[in-house]
């Protein structure tokens, strides 16, 4: 079975710096989908970014990019000059291509200080 | 584009009364929806999958006959919890595959907060 692991509960930045949020992943599968999903206070899930699998460049959307490493089976988010609107729960995932089940991480709880 | 309406927000009820949580996208079609739970400072654990004009699918654990669900129409499915508990207590959120050019993203409803007292 997959399983999605995120080994830090809580991580911190300051405003403007940059910060690292990690994932693995465990799969015998090929062909998968990744994600990176915010959940604000208002607790609505919110789609940073995505990377196919079988797409060895990495993923960026503006400040956030990803470092894919497959062989590796790990996902990492990392967001540039961080905001203040970026603390929030992040959730790692991950989707067989052939379904739409997703499995979340645990997820990290990203707080950005001023 | 692509909202998923999720109604209501927050619901409180007494135990052993039935609640129903409404799941809408409202500008697109979906063929499938998703049914999540997620209890205070944890994960998204998937309890159901939403087929339209067809049977839920219910993962390992979940009580089908607790939490039925039906997907009626392609903008709408919904999740009743019969004969609700306070174990039942928890954030219930949606999410809905887009029919067409959108159908790689999964899109999620604002969430449910269930209280049963």
């Amino acid at each position: 079975a997959q399983t999605v692991t995120q080994s830090q509960p809580e991580m911190s930045v300051q405003e403007a710096e940059t910060v690292t949020l990690s994932c693995t992943y465990d799969t015998s599968e090929s062909d998968y989908y990744l994600f990176w999903y915010k959940q604000p206070p208002s607790r609505q899930m919110i789609l940073v970014i995505r990377q196919e699998a079988y797409k060895q460049q990495n993923a960026t959307e503006n400040r956030f990019s990803v470092n894919f490493q497959k062989a590796a089976k790990s996902f990492s988010l990392k967001i540039s000059d961080s905001q203040l609107g970026d603390a929030a729960m992040y959730f790692c995932a991950y989707r067989d291509a052939g379904t739409y089940k997703y499995i979340f991480g645990t997820g990290t709880r990203l707080k950005v200080l001023a | 584009g692509a909202v998923v309406s999720q109604h209501p927000s927050w619901v409180i009820c007494k135990s052993g009364t039935s609640v129903k949580i409404e799941c809408r996208s409202l500008d697109f079609q979906a063929t499938t929806m998703f049914w999540y739970r997620q209890f205070p400072k944890q994960s998204l654990m998937l309890m159901a999958t939403s087929n339209e004009g067809s049977k839920a699918t219910y993962e390992q654990g979940v009580e089908k006959d607790k939490f039925l669900i039906n997907h009626a129409s392609l903008t709408l499915s919904t999740l009743t919890v019969t004969s609700a508990h306070p174990e039942d207590s928890s954030f219930y959120i949606c999410s809905a595959r887009p029919i067409g050019g959108l159908n790689e993203k999964l899109f999620f409803g604002s969430g449910t907060q269930l209280s049963v007292l």
